[in-house]
């Protein structure tokens, strides 16, 4: 079984719509958890951490359940600059954070 | 605010030589990190630096891949003989003392012909 597992997508949708990216994750010890954007050919960039709580930045949400193993993340009102591939990526207790990526799922926005 | 280079964008070179992949992490930082990204595939951790020494690296980090901070500010990357399926974007990457958010340099394409 994969360490963290993604819809590879692509999800191909209009401006405006509304899409949710869900990930799971297999090692029950891991402690963090995160969204990554990567454009083509880019370095990650941090979108945001997910909390168990769940989280809210702006058009984005956050959402973690640990029992399940299980992260979502949903993007409300697409923009054409949302385009890219969103990444879910964990650290496991102890690991000096050394980060497991999952394989992504692109989204692609059209007008 | 604070980046993370990494020189050159891309290197090409033939099987078998030595490659150095350099970066400079932000200044403050006390954990360092190489990932690799093979075309089309996922960005997978090569080894993690900490104290001046190897803290953490994976199945991928051979005898053919060293690290070395050398001079308190570059972090490096040296393949000894580089193979075909060495080709892969490489990231160095940075963490701060109690911080969770790793910021990732721009990245060396390495090519292998």
């Amino acid at each position: 079984r994969k360490e963290v597992e993604q819809d590879p997508g692509p999800f191909n949708v209009p401006e405006g719509a509304t899409v949710a990216f869900n990930c799971t994750y297999s090692n029950s010890a891991s402690q963090s958890f995160f969204w990554y954007r990567q454009d083509c050919r880019k370095e990650p960039k941090l979108l945001m951490s997910v909390y168990s709580s769940g989280n809210e930045d702006g058009r984005f949400t956050a959402q973690l359940n640990r029992a399940s193993q299980y992260i979502s993340l949903l993007i409300r009102d697409s923009k054409l600059s949302d385009s890219a591939t969103y990444l879910c990526v964990v650290n496991i207790v102890g690991g000096y954070n050394k980060l497991i990526f999952g394989a992504g799922t692109r989204l692609a926005v059209h007008p | 605010e604070p980046e993370v280079t990494q020189t050159p964008s891309h290197q090409v070179t033939q099987m078998g030589q030595e490659v150095i992949l350099r970066c400079v992490p932000i200044s403050n930082h006390l954990y360092f990190y190489w990932y690799r990204q093979i075309l089309g595939q996922k960005v997978e951790f090569l080894v993690s630096f900490y104290n001046n020494e190897i803290s953490e690296k994976s199945e991928i980090f051979d005898d053919q891949f060293s690290v070395e901070r050398p001079d308190g500010s570059n972090f490096t990357l040296k393949i000894r003989s580089t193979k075909l399926e060495d080709s892969a974007m490489y990231f160095c990457a940075s963490l701060g003392q109690g911080d969770h958010e790793q910021y990732f340099g721009p990245g060396t394409r390495l090519t292998v012909t």
